[in-house]
């Protein structure tokens, strides 16, 4: 059992938005604006493409956006495309002795 | 920056799991490096990283079976992971953060699969 939840799987059309919850405690989402997002294709490393939970890396599009609201972290996808079908994982510093903590992964898929 | 994990394919159960991290374009000694991996069909868990000056943080529930190491001569990064059983079966991965005490992994090696099996 991953240390955030995520849902296992969501799906809509191209074009069309999605958003993936990422739920913590007040140990790790909740106490630090240190949330990430990975992208992760089938057989390839994964990519981040969120960090500090509202910024994009270079090269990410801005498609991709991050959001916090209490311990839920939010990754929405806008303008959905085909090669946005993929794994996504989302990722928290949590301090303490616990330090990193990722969720269980969420597919998306395109219809 | 790039990483390269290596090491080998099988490991027997009960033995030693050991890999290898060579980093390129840049020097160990500047970055926080983790140690993360994937079993087959499941999610990413982190295992542990090494900082700067050598100090290390590992995940609660591989403590007493990790450890990481740095071998700044060689700008190698190393993972041991004691007593192995097929639940350690996994994509081993390397990964850079872009600074410390962060879950931004920047930089990711290719991946290595550490089967455990007799």
């Amino acid at each position: 059992q991953s240390a955030l939840t995520q849902p296992r799987s969501v799906s809509a059309s191209p074009g069309q938005s999605v958003t993936i919850p990422c739920t913590g405690t007040s140990s790790d989402i909740g106490a630090y604006d240190l949330v990430s997002w990975y992208q992760e294709h089938p057989d390839k490393a994964p990519t981040v493409i969120i960090y500090d939970v509202t910024k994009r890396p270079s090269g990410v599009p801005d498609r991709f956006s991050g959001s916090k609201s209490g311990n839920t972290a939010s990754l929405t996808i806008s303008g959905l495309q085909a090669e946005d079908e993929a794994e996504y994982y989302c990722c928290s510093y949590a301090g303490g002795s616990t330090h990193v903590v990722f969720g269980g992964g969420t597919k998306v898929t395109v219809l | 920056v790039q990483l390269q994990e290596s090491g080998p394919g099988l490991v027997k159960p009960s033995e030693t799991l050991s890999l290898t991290c060579t980093v390129s374009g840049g020097s160990i000694s500047n970055y926080y490096l983790s140690w993360i991996r994937q079993p087959p069909g499941k999610g990413l868990e982190w295992i542990g990283y090494i900082y700067h000056s050598g100090g290390t943080k590992y995940n609660p529930s591989l403590n007493s079976r990790v450890s990481i190491s740095s071998d700044t001569s060689k700008n190698q990064l190393s993972l041991q992971l004691t007593s192995v059983t097929a639940a350690d079966t996994a994509v081993y991965y390397c990964a850079r953060h872009s600074r410390g005490y962060s879950s931004d992994f920047r930089t990711w090696g290719q991946g290595t699969l550490v089967t455990v099996s007799s």
